[in-house]
């Protein structure tokens, strides 16, 4: 069974500048998370959706960053202007749905952002 | 706040020796998932051992433990005849009927030879 896919694994960008991510979860899973973890830190729930529908996007800041999943499968992640507190790996993860609880999520290996 | 907490930030271990991280959560539903990841230094999270909470009994996989208290809101990690290989940050996590997934602060685990 293939994993959940992220590119780029590493980005280097200017303070301002935009940038974006991709995840391709694992083949049939519902739901799709993308954190936010702090060197040092736990990872923070950014966006949580459901098939193509958003669960939860409450600790997304919005005036800066964006996510969609296309078509319920695909997602991408993205940042516009960046920020020097954006730099951070941007975990990716995904979970089936067989009923009560989701078993557990499985998750990218991720992508560390670095903002100059 | 649904919130979980782990207020070790550091643990060291010697090599074949046990260790217990501790974790404690919150929440107002009745039914959820609790779970232990491992985040070595590749980053990639691995899941080490998941609880349900309608599920009294204790979860184990291999040298893997769960103490889990439901009254206390406690789910504590044991790591029997701890290995150099066991070196890596744990999270403690949280899923509950929505499947929203929230983690812990991490604790910091060495495992010395």
């Amino acid at each position: 069974e293939a994993g959940v896919a992220q590119s780029p694994r590493y980005k280097i960008i200017e303070k301002r500048q935009s940038v974006a991510f991709w995840c391709n979860p694992i083949s049939g899973h519902a739901t799709l998370y993308w954190y936010q973890q702090i060197l040092g830190q736990g990872p923070k729930l950014l966006i949580q959706f459901q098939n193509n529908g958003v669960v939860d996007d409450s600790q997304l800041p919005k005036d800066r960053f964006s996510a969609e999943r296309l078509k319920g499968v695909d997602s991408t992640l993205k940042i516009q202007p960046a920020k020097l507190e954006d730099s951070a790996v941007y975990l990716c993860a995904s979970s089936p749905q067989t009923g009560p609880g989701g078993l557990h999520a499985f998750f990218g290996q991720g992508t560390r952002l670095t903002v100059v | 706040a649904q919130t979980v907490t782990q207020s070790q930030p550091e643990m060291s271990v010697q090599e074949a020796e046990t260790v217990t991280l501790s974790c404690t959560y919150d929440t107002s539903e009745s039914n959820y998932y609790l779970f232990w990841y491992k985040q070595p230094p590749s980053r990639q999270m691995i899941l080490v051992i998941r609880q349900e909470a309608y599920k009294q009994q204790n979860a184990t996989e291999n040298r893997f433990s769960v103490n889990f208290q439901k009254a206390a809101k406690s789910f504590s990690l044991k790591i029997s005849d701890s290995q150099l290989g066991d070196t890596a940050m744990y999270f403690c996590a949280r899923m509950d009927s929505s499947y929203k997934l929230i983690f812990g602060s991490g604790t910091r685990l060495l495992v010395r030879p």
